[in-house]
Formats: structure tokens, sequence, C-alpha cells
């Protein structure tokens, strides 16, 4: 079944502790992304990756870091969360930039930092 | 930059009313695409339609339709013959068609309340 697994789906940490929220994809995909959704924000692009090594800077990336080593993985890295980063995170991935056709999301992963 | 306006907040009809959702965008990029994603209340994001803004063709697929006018930068979202299940926040997306083509901009929502 093709789908997009993240990990945790919920977790609630203290300010400073670091943490990484995995982001998996078993379809192939050349296209990642993270967002955040945050009540009457709408969703929000945090960093997007066009293929494996090539990461870019989305709309609110301050605080967070990713890595693309394999192609399936995109995990996002907080290194000292803060409770301004308190939010729903959802991970996307499809085919590649160009041929967004259909855009698969993760479940969601809700982080409340305290 | 871009943006995407979503100017309804909320919506709320009766079941089997039609309802039009607007989208309106500002970007500087010639091409372009646009998205429309739908959030039911059970929190998954599913992916509804992506068009290009060198393709000004409306589409129509079931109950949904969707108009896009590059004259007045909008992509609006039909729904005809509303029912209880497309209750749900919905949201325009943009994105560049070249450079940072991977980067999106999203609209606030828009929540849809079909009363049965």
């Amino acid at each position: 079944e093709a789908q997009v697994t993240q990990n945790p789906r919920y977790l609630i940490t203290v300010t400073g502790k670091k943490l990484t929220v995995t982001c998996s994809q078993n379809m192939n995909h050349e296209y990642m992304s993270w967002y955040r959704q945050d009540p009457g924000l709408g969703l929000r692009q945090i960093y997007y990756s066009m293929n494996v090594e090539v990461t870019d800077k989305g709309d609110v990336p301050e605080g967070y870091k990713v890595s693309r080593k394999e192609k399936r993985n995109f995990p996002l890295i907080l290194e000292s969360p803060s409770p301004n980063q308190t939010s729903l995170y959802f991970c996307a991935s499809s085919l590649d930039e160009a041929d967004r056709d259909t855009q698969y999301f993760g479940p969601g992963t809700r982080l409340t930092v305290l | 930059a871009q943006k995407v306006t979503q100017a309804q907040t909320e919506i709320s009809v009766v079941e089997k009313e039609d309802v039009t959702l607007d989208c309106v965008y500002e970007t500087r990029d010639t091409t372009y695409y646009l998205f429309w994603y739908k959030q039911p209340p059970s929190g998954e994001l599913v992916f509804l339609i992506r068009r290009n803004s060198f393709d000004e063709q409306n589409e129509i697929s079931g109950r949904y339709s969707w108009n896009f006018q590059k004259s007045t930068s909008s992509f609006n979202f039909t729904i005809t013959a509303s029912q209880v299940v497309d209750s749900a926040v919905y949201f325009c997306a943009l994105s560049p068609y070249n450079t940072n083509a991977g980067k999106s901009t999203f609209g606030d929502g828009t929540t849809l309340t079909v009363k049965p």
C-alpha cells in the first residue's frame, strides 16, 4: 500500500530537548516536504527536498533542520524545541516537484512543547 | 513572494445546496501550479486537484468542479449538491513551476459545514 508514515504521531516534550520526527514513504518519490499547521494559519511549509541531498527552505524554517540521505526518508529535527513550535506537523511526498498530480500526506504528528 | 487568499473563513450550507469556495492568489511567476486539498474532521490531508497555469480549462470530477481564471488570479472550487461528507476544511495552494518549484504556499483554509 502506497503511504507516507510519520513517527511519532503524538509527542509531548520540554523546551530544549532535541527531538526528531521521522517521515518515510514507500513510493520511490523524489519530492518530499514538511508543513506545520496552526489554527487560523493554514499550512506553512518548513522545508522541502527535491531529491536525495537536495533540500531547501520553505516559509518557516527557523528552529528546524532536515536531512535527505535516502530517498525514502526525510526526518524533521528540532535541535532545541520551544513552545512556539507546538503544532501539528505533516510530511508529504510526490513523484517529483513538476509532476505533483498526486501528493500524499502522512497522518500528522501532534507536537506539544512545554 | 507568493500569497493565497481564501476570504471565506467559514461557510455553512444545507445538504444538496451548491457551494463555491473562493481562492485568489498572487505570484510574480508566469507559470505556476494551483492545488486544492481537503482536510476532513479526522485530520488527514487529501489532495484533490492540481492545475497548471498554462491550462485554463475548467475541470469537473463528479460533484466537484474547478474554475481557473488567470485574468482575475482566481481558482474557485464548486461542490454541486453538497453532502454531509463534504464537511471539511478546504485549502487552496500555489507553487512555482520552475525556479523554487518545490515551494508551496497555502491559504488559511475555508471550513465548510454541510448540515443535513
